[in-house]
């Protein structure tokens, strides 16, 4: 199985400012990477697949990169509606298709 | 538009059952993988289960093997999770979801979720 490692656990950041979040596999997934929104209460959220394309609606602050064990999320310019968890999500070797621990990002 | 409305979720005692069901309406059912995946509170996100459009082929989690039964009726548009053997680790709000892709399984639409909470 592989481990999806993400860091930091929490992540403070100004309104206006960039976020950069991380995450790491235990073993290559080429590009077969997903990350999640998820805001209390709610489902979680596809913002980017295929490490860098970002889902229909997702505005354009959202941009993904990396390829086979390290990828970044960024988000430009933080805005209020950001301050949620964070999940990324192999989907390169299944069963089953693995979710890192969860990056909380909030005000700071 | 696509939605998914999951029912049956509540309190169950260890070693109890319960069936878990996801209505399913704005696209063609029968043409995608389901899943359930589910995330114990407070915690990160499990999937549990995917089954093939055909229910042909299915997957589930270790932690779930042999007390779970994913199942689907393309005719009723429905998903369903059949739990037994529960114990308090399959505590969790469990999110029927479709995935982005015909024949993928990348989970793009979910449900609200449907909270089961097995304790005595």
């Amino acid at each position: 199985e592989i481990v999806m490692t993400q860091s930091p656990a929490t992540l403070s950041v100004s309104p206006g400012e960039r976020a950069t979040l991380s995450c790491r596999a235990s073993q290559s997934v080429s590009s077969n990477l997903a990350w999640y929104q998820q805001k209390p209460g709610q489902a979680p959220r596809l913002l980017i697949y295929g490490a860098s394309t970002r889902a229909t609606g997702i505005p354009a602050r959202f941009s993904g990169s990396g390829s086979g064990t390290e990828f970044t999320l960024t988000i430009s310019s933080l805005q209020s509606e950001d301050f949620a968890v964070y999940y990324c999500q192999q989907f390169n070797n299944w069963p089953p298709y693995t979710f890192g621990q969860g990056t909380k990002l909030e005000i700071k | 538009q696509v939605q998914l409305v999951e029912s049956g979720g509540g309190l169950v005692k260890p070693g109890g059952s319960l069936r878990l069901s996801c209505a399913a309406s704005g696209f063609t059912f029968s043409d995608y993988y389901m899943s359930w995946i589910r995330q114990a509170p407070g915690k990160g996100l499990e999937w549990v289960s995917y089954i093939s459009s055909s229910g042909i082929n299915i997957y589930y989690a270790d932690s779930v093997k042999g007390r779970f039964t994913i199942s689907r009726d393309n005719a009723k548009n429905s998903l369903y999770l059949q739990m037994n053997s529960l114990r308090a680790e399959d505590t969790a709000v469990y999110y029927c979801a479709r995935p982005l892709f015909k024949g993928g399984l990348l989970a793009d639409y979910w449900g609200q979720g449907t909270l089961v909470t097995v304790s005595s």
